[in-house]
């Protein structure tokens, strides 16, 4: 069974507009929550990250925010361009944060 | 620069050939790991190491081997390839401490036929 969970293999957005990825973990352990995006012939690419003890995480363009009691999180992309079109993947860890626990993945196509 | 570079980008073997992929990081990294890529399925753990000589399991680790002899390599062995590990694969590091990232290699796209 998975513990993290993309429910939306993709998402369509046009540009400007804001891109919400959604990721829903099961494991309660879990301590720390990082975005990945990978462009096709890359290895993933490390985005935006979250501790537990916040709820709002943002660099630029990028937010995550973080819901404990839902186990829910969700990466805002504000406003979409063209160059964020990519799979992103939602991963999960302890606190030490080494051994990752990654989602199946969002592919995020961003319209002209 | 800082870099986790993986060989061979691609690859096609025929079942039952012994192969390896390299994997080698330059950031001084304690923990390094191997993932396979498959659609719908994300990125799955194979195994993982916490430093040299201690190596453990990940999710799927049936049908592989690795080994942590130096602290900046981490191959990966695949003694009798099946055509079920065709797969895109990934080798990442990351460093000791709490909240930490990991660093990704490009990937090895292998076609096991």
């Amino acid at each position: 069974d998975q513990q993290v969970k993309q429910n939306s293999p993709s998402l369509s957005v046009q540009e400007g507009r804001i891109s919400i990825l959604n990721c829903d973990y099961t494991n309660s352990m879990f301590d720390y929550f990082l975005w990945y995006k990978k462009y096709p012939a890359e290895g993933p690419t490390f985005l935006i990250s979250i501790s537990s003890i916040k709820d709002k995480n943002e660099d630029g363009r990028f937010t995550v925010f973080l819901n404990k009691s839902a186990k829910h999180l969700s990466l805002h992309i504000v406003p979409s361009q063209p160059g964020d079109s990519a799979v992103y993947f939602c991963a999960a860890s302890g606190y030490y944060g080494q051994n990752f626990v990654f989602g199946p993945g969002t592919r995020l196509s961003v319209l002209p | 620069e800082a870099q986790v570079t993986q060989n061979p980008r691609y690859l096609i073997t025929v079942t039952g050939k012994k192969l390896t992929v390299t994997c080698s990081q330059n950031m001084n990294h304690e923990y390094m790991s191997w993932y396979r890529q498959d659609p719908g399925l994300g990125l799955r753990q194979i195994y993982y190491s916490m430093n040299v000589e201690v190596t453990d399991k990940g999710d799927v680790p049936e049908g592989y081997k690795v080994s942590r002899k130096e602290k900046r390599n981490f191959p990966l062995i695949l003694e009798s390839p099946s055509p079920n590990q065709t797969s895109l694969y990934f080798c990442a590091s990351s460093g000791r401490g709490v909240n930490t990232e990991a660093f990704f290699g490009q990937g090895t796209r292998l076609t096991v036929v």
